[in-house]
């Protein structure tokens, strides 16, 4: 069975600095991964997602991330945070013959002025 | 293009009763996907309908259903609520299928409350 862990429920961050989300997965078979962000009282918004290919993914707002197959990881950066940042983020999975995403428990990231 | 829409925004129950729940998806999509996210939680796959047939469901119980139209918009039912059925529900369309790479567009949700 596929699953996913958020390590870290609250990131905080102050604005400029390093942002570090990390996510590893667990799965029998290659996995696709996503990450997601949700803003209060909106739905998800797509941040970026690997497939095949190259391992490192940029995204949407200056984020991107790094397929690691040895660490099961999928870690979510960027390196400069903006106030804007400020919101829950998902990492996710599907694999191959699956209907369904899987998500994690989301960490929520501050970001400090 | 118009984005996913779902209504209504909010809905307060109470235990027993039913309730529907309605999405429209975005323009030129034949997929949609429902999901339950609990508070504090991520969400939590329902199931998902292409071109009016349910092709995958989550660990939910009967009393959740749908249904999908022609025009591809869709509707969650739930039956005899409980309490633990309070949270918010996203659905999701995307026009392929439900292949591995296709990018699912997520509505604002509605916000369920059972007392």
């Amino acid at each position: 069975a596929q699953s996913v862990t958020q390590l870290g429920s609250h990131v905080s961050v102050s604005e400029g600095a390093l942002v570090l989300l990390r996510c590893n997965y667990s799965s029998s078979v290659p996995p696709y991964l996503f990450w997601y962000v949700q803003y209060p009282n909106q739905g998800l918004q797509l941040l970026l997602k690997y497939t095949t290919g190259a391992t490192l993914v940029k995204g949407i707002n200056g984020f991107e991330a790094e397929f690691k197959k040895s660490e099961t990881s999928f870690h979510l950066t960027k390196p400069s945070a903006h106030m804007s940042d400020a919101a829950e983020y998902f990492c996710a999975v599907r694999v191959l013959g699956g209907f369904k995403t899987i998500f994690g428990a989301g960490t929520r990231l501050f970001v400090k002025a | 293009e118009t984005g996913v829409t779902q209504s209504p925004t909010h809905l307060i129950k109470t235990r027993g009763q039913q309730v529907t729940l309605r999405c429209s998806s975005q323009s030129g999509h034949n997929t949609v996907s429902w999901y339950q996210q609990a508070l504090g939680q991520g969400p939590q796959f329902i199931f998902q309908y292409y071109r009016e047939e349910e092709n995958g469901r989550g660990n939910f119980p009967p009393r959740f259903s749908g249904l999908q139209f022609p025009n591809y918009s869709s509707e969650l039912n739930v039956n005899a609520l409980e309490l633990d059925d309070s949270a918010l529900y996203l659905c999701a369309s995307s026009r392929a299928g439900g292949l591995l790479t296709d990018t699912q567009y997520f509505g604002p949700g509605t916000r369920l409350t059972v007392l």
